[in-house]
């Protein structure tokens, strides 16, 4: 069965520092992995996802991940903290049950300190 | 001009009422969704339906009836609300694949007293 574990409920860093976010996955088969972003009283929206390729993916607001398969890993980083980052982070896998079907990690709190 | 848009956005109720929340996606998706967030922000999946038919039932109470008039609209409607039903539901949709983007909406903070 397919499950994520994302290390650190909450994470505090200074503004202009590094942000990593962890995130290990289970599967049995190869991975769909997303990270989302939800800011106070809103939805989930989608920061980066990896079906196939590159292993280092892009995404919005200049954050990245990896993935990699030897690890089971699919961490998010981002080299310089902003203000507005200050959000709920959440990984998910993904596999097809007929239809799309979202695991999702305990999600990250991250909290920038200016 | 929303993509996924739930009402309502708040919902504070009494044990043992019948509720529904509403769900409507204009992006033309084939596969909508219904997901639950806890109080301690844990996120899981309830129900997907695609082109109005049930294809994602998970372990939920049976007072939980979801209905999909069309594939633009996914309802979800709640019998005899219990103190534990208190949680945020988010609408999303997706096109018919795993590795696609879901869309969400914005939550509907439900409160049982």
């Amino acid at each position: 069965a397919q499950s994520v574990t994302q290390l650190g409920s909450h994470v505090s860093v200074s503004e202009g520092a590094l942000v990593l976010l962890r995130c290990n996955y289970s599967s049995s088969v190869p991975p769909y992995l997303f990270w989302y972003v939800q800011y106070p009283n809103q939805g989930l929206q989608l920061l980066l996802k990896y079906t196939t390729g590159a292993t280092l993916v892009k995404g919005i607001n200049g954050f990245e991940a990896e993935f990699k398969k030897s690890e089971t890993s699919f961490h998010l980083t981002k080299p310089s903290a902003h203000m507005s980052d200050a959000a709920e982070y959440f990984c998910a896998v993904s596999y097809d049950q007929g239809a799309q079907k979202l695991v999702f990690g305990q999600g990250t709190r991250l909290t920038i300190n200016p | 001009d929303t993509a996924v848009s739930q009402t309502p956005k708040y919902l504070v109720t009494q044990m043992g009422n019948d509720k529904s929340i509403k769900c409507e996606q204009n992006l033309g998706h084939d596969t909508m969704y219904w997901y639950k967030q806890d109080s301690k922000k844990f996120l899981k999946i309830m129900f997907s339906y695609n082109n109005k038919e049930l294809i994602i039932n998970e372990t939920v109470p049976n007072r939980f009836s979801p209905k999909s008039p069309d594939k633009a609209h996914l309802n979800l409607h709640i019998n005899s609300l219990e103190l534990g039903d208190s949680a945020v539901y988010f609408c999303a949709s997706t096109m018919n694949s795993p590795n696609t983007e879901a869309f969400f909406g914005q939550g509907t903070r439900l409160t049982v007293v």
